[in-house]
């Protein structure tokens, strides 16, 4: 299965951007990027998903590179409850149905 | 609508006994999947379920093992526990396709 690497740590202040970078070189053609975050004691929760082009929503927006072996989630603004581990994920297509393959996750944390 | 429900939240065992995790998903949800989150290993796919099939498997032994009713509830059992059961496990259900997933909050089992 391919992988993601992410940075195990970052840091950011608040109200500025974040930018969260993953690689995922074995990336598959079929294989879509996901990124999720996860709170202490809590479920993941999506944040993001796209394919090849960049995506934006309510929450964040996701730049793929062209050659689709990186990917960039970027929040606008960081505010002290986006502070959690963010899990950049390919969801890969098997059998009509599909399986999150996680790597080891960013922790970000949020200075006031 | 209601989020993905897991119960127990919490379950102590002993090894060797065997356990039964249940996960009720979004209304309207067919897909299934379980995830086993540890500190070691982080989170690990375990299988899929929809339609009351299992469409995807991970890489766990036989001990582990699910299925899924007709309304689309499912069940995770693992027979014969050992030590490196003890995890987080989570229960994330979607309509279907390469979308979001959502979470449980996760079954939280403790084997001694």
């Amino acid at each position: 299965d391919a992988k993601t690497t992410q940075p195990n740590s970052m840091e950011s202040n608040e109200e500025e951007p974040v930018h969260l970078p993953c690689n995922h070189s074995t990336i598959s053609g079929t294989d879509y990027i996901h990124w999720y975050r996860q709170l202490p004691s809590q479920g993941p929760e999506y944040v993001i998903h796209g394919l090849t082009s960049n995506v934006n929503n309510r929450m964040a927006s996701l730049a793929i590179a062209e050659d689709r072996k990186s990917s960039t989630l970027i929040l606008h603004r960081a505010t002290l409850r986006d502070a959690a581990v963010y899990y950049c994920i390919l969801f890969m297509i098997y059998n009509q149905g599909g399986k999150l393959i996680f790597g080891q996750g960013t922790e970000l944390s949020v200075k006031p | 609508k209601a989020g993905v429900t897991q119960t127990p939240r919490y379950l102590i065992k002993t090894r060797g006994q065997q356990v039964t995790l249940s996960c009720s998903p979004i209304s309207g949800h067919r897909s299934v999947s379980w995830y086993q989150q540890t500190p070691g290993q982080g989170l690990q796919f375990l299988f899929e379920y929809f339609s009351e099939t299992q469409r995807n498997k991970g890489n766990f032994p036989g001990r582990f093992s699910g299925r899924q009713f007709s309304n689309s509830r499912s069940e995770m059992n693992v027979s014969t526990l050992e030590l490196g059961d003890s995890a987080l496990y989570l229960c994330a259900s979607t309509s279907g396709g390469t979308g979001e997933l959502f979470f449980g909050e996760g079954s939280r089992l403790t084997v001694l």
